[in-house]
This record gives C-alpha cells, structure tokens and sequence, in this order.
C-alpha cells in the first residue's frame, strides 16, 4: 500500500519554463491537495480538490494550474516557472471522514528549483 | 484571520527528559487539531489528533498532547525524549466546515545525547 506517490522527486527548470508534477493515492480518498514548503513559512495550500471532478484555489494559487484526472490522481502545473516558485512541493490526502477531520496523508515530495 | 502559532523555531532537549513544543491558534468555531512530523527529506506524518472529550490525547511514537480551551493551546509533549525524535513538528487546526488545515511554521526539535 504506496499511499500517496508523487512525481518526479526533484527537477531544476529554467525561467519561462513549464512542468507538471503529478500526484496518485490508492485509499480511495474523495479529496487531495497541494501544498508548497518554504523556510520559515509552513505549508501553504496552493489549490485543492474536494472530490473528483472539482477543484478550488487555495491560499497561493497564482502561477499554478491544476487537473483531477480522476479519483487516484491530481497534477498540478506551472505554466511559466519563476524563480519564485522554488520550493518543496507536496500532495496530500485527508482521510475519508469529513470535511477538515481526517488526518492528511503525504507524498514524499517533489522538489523543485528553477533557475 | 484564521492562524496558528508555533512560537519557537527551535527546541532543545537532553535526551531522557521531558520535551514540550507549544501551539496555540485562533480558529473560529471548534477546530480539530493535528500534530504532525517531518524527517529530512521526507513527507509529513500525522502523529495524534483531538477532536473532542479527554484533553490529553495520546498518539504514535509516545507523543501526546494537552488541549486547553480557555488558552486555544494545543502542545505536544513527550515524557522522554529520544534522540531519533529529533524533527520538524508542525501544528494544523482545521478550518471547520471546509476543506482547509492551517498549517503553523514549525518547531524544530533537537534532542541532544
């Protein structure tokens, strides 16, 4: 039982360029989510999904696009990388029991510098 | 403004004593808490949570924490302090009603030999 699996684990991107990183669970949970890690700053939501088919901005969505491909898997893409998204990007999961009172589950990471 | 506070950036311990990492929040609305640690270079994992009834909540690795109401406070402690608990520990209400956690900035624990 992986959990949560994200791809890939590091990437270096110049200025301008895009990328996706991709997210998959294999609970079964309803929603997902992505957040970024930065020194001094916590974990800040950039968008988020409650259930398959749907998708809601965060706290820092600007310069992010996001996709729930279906149940297992959320990606989110940077279009146009700016340096300014340097950082560690996560995806989790909260398990299934209502809105805010499940436990989140986390992927291991993916991160990413853009030059 | 929903927020959470973790006051100190660091926190050290000799090993075998009793550790503490504070948290206190302002969330309206009675929010559930979670604690959570970080490795290096890994994801987060969740060690306890409360959601109502007792104040002292028990969770993985010996960890508990004290809820206090009157406070909005919500620590994290361990009697014992163990070398390999040395990590980064985040605090995450929940915004209640959403889908939101409100991640704090994180303590990192130190536990020296």
């Amino acid at each position: 039982n992986a959990g949560v699996t994200q791809t890939p684990k590091f990437q270096v991107l110049k200025t301008g360029q895009s990328m996706t990183l991709q997210c998959a669970q294999d609970m079964n949970h309803n929603s997902m989510y992505w957040y970024r890690q930065d020194p001094g700053m916590g974990l800040r939501l950039i968008y988020y999904s409650a259930s398959e088919g749907t998708t809601d901005k965060g706290e820092v969505p600007n310069g992010y696009n996001v996709s729930r491909l279906n149940k297992r898997e959320f990606s989110l893409r940077l279009e146009s990388a700016a340096p300014s998204q340097t950082s560690v990007y996560f995806c989790a999961s909260p398990a299934r029991q209502g809105r805010g009172t499940g436990e989140l589950f986390f992927g291991e990471g993916s991160r990413l510098t853009v030059l | 403004a929903q927020s959470v506070a973790q006051p100190e950036d660091q926190v050290n311990v000799a090993e075998g004593n009793p550790l503490t990492v504070k948290c206190t929040y302002s969330v309206s609305g009675n929010p559930y808490l979670f604690w959570y640690v970080q490795y290096p270079n890994r994801g987060l994992q969740f060690l306890l949570k409360y959601i109502t009834g007792d104040n002292l909540v028990k969770g993985s690795y010996g960890f508990e924490a004290e809820f206090n109401k009157s406070q909005t406070s919500f620590h994290l402690k361990k009697p014992s302090a163990l070398v390999s608990d040395s990590a980064l520990y985040f605090c995450a209400p929940s915004d209640p009603g959403t889908y939101k956690y409100i991640f704090g900035t994180g303590t990192r624990l130190k536990v020296l030999a």
